[in-house]
């Protein structure tokens, strides 16, 4: 067990909708970072947030947004979904602002219909 | 452009066999490696991670091993185990813009 939560653990939903998914990271991290996995791809970045601000970017959508919030939770929305955003979401998080030591979460599952 | 590629894309072997998967990188400038171990469904482990300065890294069963001159790594598995079938996903991280590269991994299948 890595510390980090995400919740759900899996989601079904239609085209055009709109989904969040959550992350907790690890007590005392201040990092969270969202990935996605299609299906046998590789792990893609999307985004860091650190201490509730944007740290980097990497290949997110414009449909996609997310934020940290104080308490350093942080939720990912994915919007206008499409059969190809179907994916394993990853949230990892890590002390500092650097990526060197990440811990992953176990991952949402969304399949859209 | 930074990459990394890892061989073989898919292996197979038997259990209590001896292997070794391989990670080539061309980013720059370089700061350190990792190796992460994801079973299927499940997020990455990580397994080693190495500086510039560090050659070698073991974790139990597992030894990478890094030659920062060559751009090259290589992640041995001593003494397979059935545990071990997973995905070894080679991430390489640029020493400025916060950047992680990730290699699209191997497909390691352990079979008794």
């Amino acid at each position: 067990d890595s510390g980090v939560t995400q919740t759900p653990k899996h989601l079904i939903t239609a085209t055009g909708q709109r989904v969040t998914l959550r992350c907790s990271p690890r007590s005392g991290d201040l990092s969270v970072y969202w990935y996605q996995q299609s299906l046998d791809q590789g792990l893609q970045f999307l985004i860091q947030y650190y201490n509730g601000e944007e740290r980097a970017k990497g290949n997110i959508l414009e449909r996609f947004s997310a934020q940290q919030f104080p308490d350093l939770h942080s939720e990912l929305n994915l919007s206008s979904l499409e059969l190809g955003d179907s994916a394993l979401y990853f949230c990892a998080s890590s002390v500092g602002a650097d990526p060197y030591e990440q811990y992953f979460g176990p991952g949402t599952r969304l399949t859209v219909t | 452009k930074n990459q990394v590629e890892q061989s073989p894309q898919s292996l197979i072997i038997l259990e209590g066999k001896n292997c070794t998967l391989q990670c080539n990188y061309t980013v720059s400038p370089f700061s350190n490696l990792r190796w992460y171990k994801q079973d299927t469904g499940r997020g990455p482990v990580s397994l080693t991670i190495m500086t510039f300065s560090e050659n070698t890294k073991s974790n139990g069963r597992y030894t990478a091993t890094l030659d920062a001159d060559t751009k090259q790594s290589s992640l041995h598995i001593t003494a397979s185990q059935l545990s071990d079938s997973a995905s070894y996903i080679c991430v390489v991280s640029a020493r400025y813009g916060n950047k992680l590269v990730f290699g699209a991994g191997t497909i390691l299948r352990v079979k008794s």
